[in-house]
């Protein structure tokens, strides 16, 4: 099983600056990696897919980066509605397997 | 469009089942491969199974092969977990989301089924 390690657990920021969250795969998942963003009560929601390219609707604050074991999201210029809880998914190998997520606060 | 509506919350005994339900809109549901993704504190994100569209051919992790069942009623577009043998661990929010046809990433999801398990 691909274990998908995320960093940090949390993440302060202020509103307005910018993040960098970090997700490792324990063996190369190539580009088949997603990003999700889920809020307190609510259902995880695609962000990014095939490790850089944003889902329907997603603005272009978000970016993801990174192929075979390391990859990143990042966040410019934080918006209240963007404080939540991110997890990264791989999808080369079955089992599908997530990170245990970075929850991004405020500051 | 397609949307994803869950049924209720569930409370149920060690040692008993309980069956969830997903029931899907917007697309033609045979091309649709309904996943099942649960949560809980402890576990974090897990997914359990999915079905391959377009025959359906259901595929389990090995974590949950000898305890869950997912099957799909056409006539109704819904599609159902079952879990047998529940202990207090399957204690978490169940989700159903869609596997996109171009790779595993899953979107959209259901709002989530919670199932408590205690005695």
């Amino acid at each position: 099983e691909i274990v998908m390690t995320q960093s940090p657990a949390t993440l302060s920021v202020s509103p307005g600056e910018s993040a960098t969250l970090s997700c490792r795969a324990s063996h190369s998942v190539r580009s088949n990696l997603a990003w999700y963003q889920q809020k307190p009560g609510q259902a995880p929601r695609l962000l990014i897919f095939g490790a850089t390219t944003r889902a329907t609707g997603i603005p272009d604050r978000f970016s993801g980066r990174g192929s075979g074991t390391e990859f990143t999201l990042a966040i410019s210029s934080l918006q209240s509605e963007d404080f939540a809880v991110y997890y990264c998914q791989q999808y080369n190998y079955w089992p599908l397997t997530f990170g245990g997520g970075t929850k991004v606060e405020i500051k | 469009q397609v949307r994803l509506v869950q049924s209720g919350a569930e409370v149920k005994k060690p040692g008993s089942s309980v069956k969830v339900s997903c029931e899907a809109s917007g697309d033609t549901f045979d091309n649709l491969a309904i996943n099942w993704v649960r949560q809980s504190p402890g576990h974090g994100l897990e997914w359990m199974g999915g079905s391959v569209p377009p025959f359906g051919t259901p595929n389990y992790a090995q974590k949950f092969q000898d305890r869950v069942r997912i099957t799909a009623d056409k006539s109704t577009t819904t599609a159902y977990l079952e879990l047998r043998y529940l202990r207090s661990e399957d204690t978490a929010i169940y989700y159903c989301a869609r596997a996109s046809d171009e790779g595993n990433w899953f979107d959209p999801w259901g709002q989530g089924t919670l199932v408590s398990v205690s005695s």
